[in-house]
């Protein structure tokens, strides 16, 4: 049982460059969640998944797109990556997307942008 | 938006002391989380807090809140060098879509 995984553990793009981040639980959890984690901000939303096949924006999907490929996997996509997201991200699930279930966290990709 | 700050952001300690964190957050909550991250690691969870009033301990470290004053704090009672990570507060309300919004982190160190 390995909980939430990621990959990659770490990357370096160029401006512009693209890259999808992948995740994947094996809890049977319905939601699933992507945050970045900068100095002094905490984490922040970027998007989630209540269930499969729905997505929704939270609070900075600007620059993001994601895919909730089947309840085990949900990707995070750059499309043409900035210096501003230059942080790391944490993926996260969730039994549901009630607020009432603890939500549990992958081990995180650092990613820089040059 | 709902806002949740942390205080301090920053705090250094020496072992066998004791202190208080606080999270304040700016609208009704539903719940409370607090969660530990040690240097380039993941969060793991401490505490769930369901209400008002609500208190949890788990050896040095106890959680409690209370809505009214939309305020939680963790309480760390006689420091061990052990304890130094950085700790989230995560509020979730009804109000702002059941998304968690995280504090800042406070970054505890414990001195020997």
């Amino acid at each position: 049982n390995a909980g939430v995984t990621q990959t990659p553990k770490f990357q370096v793009l160029k401006t512009g460059q693209s890259m999808t981040l992948q995740c994947a639980q094996d809890m049977n959890h319905n939601s699933m969640y992507w945050y970045r984690q900068d100095p002094g901000m905490g984490l922040r939303l970027i998007y989630y998944s209540a269930s499969e096949g729905t997505t929704d924006k939270g609070e900075v999907p600007n620059g993001y797109n994601v895919s909730r490929l089947n309840k085990r996997e949900f990707s995070l996509r750059l499309e043409s990556a900035a210096p501003s997201q230059t942080s790391v991200y944490f993926c996260a699930s969730s039994e549901g997307a009630s607020g009432i279930y603890e939500q549990y966290f992958g081990p995180g990709t650092r990613l820089t942008v040059t | 938006e709902l806002k949740v700050e942390q205080n301090p952001l920053f705090l250094s300690m020496q072992e066998g002391k004791n202190y208080t964190i606080y999270c304040n957050y700016s609208t009704t909550s539903d719940r409370l989380y607090w969660y530990r991250q040690d240097p380039g690691k993941s969060l793991e969870s401490l505490f769930v807090l369901l209400s008002n009033g609500a208190v949890k301990q788990e050896g040095r470290l106890m959680a409690s809140l209370d809505t009214k004053a939309r305020l939680s704090t963790l309480h760390i009672t006689a420091a061990v060098h052990d304890l130094s990570a950085t700790y989230f507060c995560a509020v979730v309300s009804a109000n702002t879509g059941n998304q968690f919004y995280f504090g800042t982190g406070t970054s505890l160190t414990v001195i020997p």
